[in-house]
């Protein structure tokens, strides 16, 4: 079975301090992943995505996620929140036939000044 | 460039009525995307053409949802008639490969 389960439905920071959105996966093929985020009343925008290169990658506006085959994770990371990380975070999986995008529920990020 | 345009951005109609969605890919972009985004769920998808053609519509319930790419190039979604559980926002996704999706805005739909 292929799927995705992001482990925090909301987490909350202070600016400034570090953001850690946790993802795990599950499948039996070498997987393709990558966050999405979306802000309220926007589409959704790709982040960075893991495509069985380097196993830490990096994306837009200071995030990172480390591919750790062993522990079946990606999580999302940034060292210093800002509020305009404040949306909702998606963890997604291109299924096995490569056709479709297999998204978790979502990490809501709330960030307080 | 211009994004992935989509209409109406709201839509409140009563269950079975029909509605119909729109969709405008980023030009050039030959793969598009319907999604269903639940309130509380992650978007699933619903459909995907590749130019005209469809290539996945496995999660399309067929005796209510319709869709067409007429000319490759734009598409319309269809829900006829709806019923309460279909209230949720639908996007429209293109890519030029299969890795690169790029959203638009969604649909809100509310059926009472």
């Amino acid at each position: 079975a292929q799927s995705v389960t992001q482990l925090d439905s909301h987490v909350s920071v202070s600016e400034g301090t570090p953001v850690l959105l946790r993802c795990n996966y599950s499948s039996s093929y070498s997987p393709s992943l990558f966050w999405y985020v979306q802000h309220p009343n926007k589409g959704l925008q790709l982040l960075l995505k893991y495509t069985s290169a380097a196993t830490l990658v990096k994306g837009i506006n200071g995030f990172e996620a480390e591919f750790k085959k062993s522990e079946t994770s990606f999580h999302l990371t940034k060292p210093s929140a800002h509020m305009s990380d404040a949306a909702e975070y998606f963890c997604v999986l291109l299924n096995q036939a490569g056709t479709a995008l297999i998204f978790g529920k979502g990490t809501t990020l709330s960030v307080s000044s | 460039e211009a994004g992935v345009a989509q209409s109406p951005r709201y839509k409140i109609i009563e269950k079975r009525q029909s509605v119909a969605f729109w969709c405008n890919p980023i030009s050039g972009h030959a793969t598009l995307y319907w999604y269903q985004q639940i309130l509380g769920q992650g978007p699933k998808l619903l459909i995907q053409f590749q130019n005209n053609g469809v290539v996945d519509d496995s999660q399309l319930p067929k005796d209510r949802f319709s869709a067409e790419r007429l000319k490759g190039v734009d598409s319309t979604l269809k829900i006829q008639p709806a019923k309460l559980e279909d209230s949720a926002v639908y996007l429209c996704a293109s890519s030029t490969r299969q890795t690169e999706q790029y959203f638009g805005p969604g649909t809100r739909l509310t059926v009472t």
